[in-house]
């Protein structure tokens, strides 16, 4: 059981380029969201999923896209990145909602110079 | 809206000591309430938890009861160890109309000396 994967560890983007933090769970789990930790802020929702092709909007989406076409994937996309999205990215699931544990992945460090 | 408010950091304590850390919310009913523990390098995992108004959560000597008349979720342990240092973060889920997230204080970074 690997648990929550994530790839890469880390990134370095220019400012403007794209690209797809990736995301994968072998529990058969429902739900699966999108993190991102800046620091002394806590963690801040991005997007989550309630099961295969349903998404919505956490607290700050913009600039991110996200899909879930499997279970096991939720890939993230970050489109024209700007220095705004330096940050640490982390995946994380639950086999039921939000008030249920939540499995992190190791998360994805991203550089936007 | 939901919130929570967790102590600043960073604490430094020696080996043995006693180790309070303190979480208040804010927040519509009675949600449950968590604690997450971030090591170095690793993604969160949960510490514990409560579900219930006067529910004791506990794991690894770590304590923290859910407190309805003071709003508080303190966590407490009474004997550190350096293996225990590592970022807290006291949590709640918010699951009010357009509000599905589970919301995380700031976190507070302990360091345990030797």
């Amino acid at each position: 059981n690997a648990g929550v994967t994530q790839t890469p560890k880390f990134r370095i983007l220019k400012i403007g380029q794209s690209m797809t933090l990736q995301c994968a769970q072998d529990m058969n789990h429902n739900y699966m969201y999108w993190y991102r930790q800046d620091p002394g802020m806590g963690l801040k929702l991005i997007y989550y999923s309630v099961g295969a092709g349903i998404t919505d909007k956490g607290e700050v989406p913009n600039g991110y896209n996200v899909s879930r076409s499997t279970t096991e994937d939720f890939p993230l996309r970050l489109e024209l990145a700007a220095p705004s999205q330096t940050s640490v990215y982390f995946c994380a699931s639950s086999y039921e909602g939000i008030a249920d544990e939540q499995y992190f992945g190791p998360g994805t460090r991203l550089t936007v110079t | 809206g939901d919130s929570v408010t967790q102590m600043e950091g960073p604490v430094t304590l020696s080996e043995e000591a006693f180790l309070t850390i303190n979480c208040t919310y804010t927040a519509t009913g009675y949600p449950s309430l968590f604690w997450y523990v971030q090591y170095p390098g690793e993604g969160l995992q949960l510490l514990l938890k409560a579900t219930k108004a006067d529910d004791k959560g506990s794991n690894k000597g770590f304590e923290a009861t859910y407190r309805k008349e003071t709003t508080s979720f303190h966590l407490e342990k009474g004997s550190v160890q350096v293996s225990d240092s590592a970022v807290y973060f006291c949590a709640l889920p918010n699951s009010g109309g357009s509000n599905y997230k589970l919301t995380f204080g700031k976190g507070t970074l302990l360091t345990v000396n030797p």
